[in-house]
């Protein structure tokens, strides 16, 4: 049963535009998400990360939103670059289990020229 | 600052053979986490430590063994390696008492082959 879903294995949008990445869970005890960045034979790199009890968390070009009604999260990147392009994943841990991440299956971002 | 450091970059395995995958960080983090990557699955959790002396089994924490002796140190062992064990393994570290910051840093990964 995965209980951190990204839906959309792939993403193509042009530079410049916004890249909106998707991500669904099931577990209504995660509380805090978290987005991980990943280029090929590297480990994932933190990118950002928000806590249930706010809506939104912006970092830069970056920002995460929630919707814990849905248990929807998204990430925006705004303006996008091609240095941006590679798999994204979303995951998720619950109260006191920050140790235990719960990742989506991924979604791979091309941005193109 | 080195960050979260793995040995070795690569393996290969015959079946039935044993090893251990070395994961080590400078960065004074409590958790310390193993997952492994399959193709289409995200990474999967096999086991996890909260301090030294401290593990616990993760999803998939099946034919792995772990053992916290010190902070710094979490290594992996395979007992007896298995074709389903072919994969990318990352390990991780996170939360720092002085910042109290929760998020996972990763090493770089092993590739483990098993014929």
């Amino acid at each position: 049963d995965q209980q951190v879903k990204q839906n959309s294995p792939s993403l193509s949008v042009q530079e410049g535009r916004i890249s909106i990445l998707n991500c669904d869970y099931t577990n209504s005890m995660f509380d805090y998400f978290l987005w991980y960045k990943k280029y090929p034979a590297e480990g994932p790199t933190f990118l950002i990360s928000i806590s249930s009890i706010k809506d939104k968390n912006e970092d830069g070009r970056f920002t995460v939103f929630l919707n814990k009604s849905a248990k929807h999260l998204s990430l925006h990147i705004v303006p996008s670059q091609p240095g941006d392009s590679a798999v994204y994943f979303c995951a998720a841990s619950g109260t006191g289990t920050a140790s235990k991440l719960t990742f989506g299956t991924g979604t791979r971002l091309q941005v193109t020229l | 600052n080195a960050g979260v450091t793995q040995t070795p970059k690569f393996q290969v395995l015959k079946t039935g053979q044993s090893m251990t995958l070395q994961c080590a960080q400078d960065m004074n983090h409590e958790y310390m986490s193993w997952y492994r990557q399959d193709p289409g699955m995200g990474l999967r959790l096999i086991h996890y430590s909260v301090g030294a002396g401290i593990t616990d089994q993760g999803e998939v924490p099946n034919g792995y063994n772990v053992s916290r002796s010190t902070t710094e140190d979490f290594p992996l062992r395979l007992l007896s390696a298995a074709p389903s064990q072919t994969s990318v393994y990352f390990c991780a570290s996170s939360y720092s008492r002085r910042t109290g910051s929760y998020e996972q840093y990763f090493g770089p990964g092993t590739r483990l082959t098993v014929t």
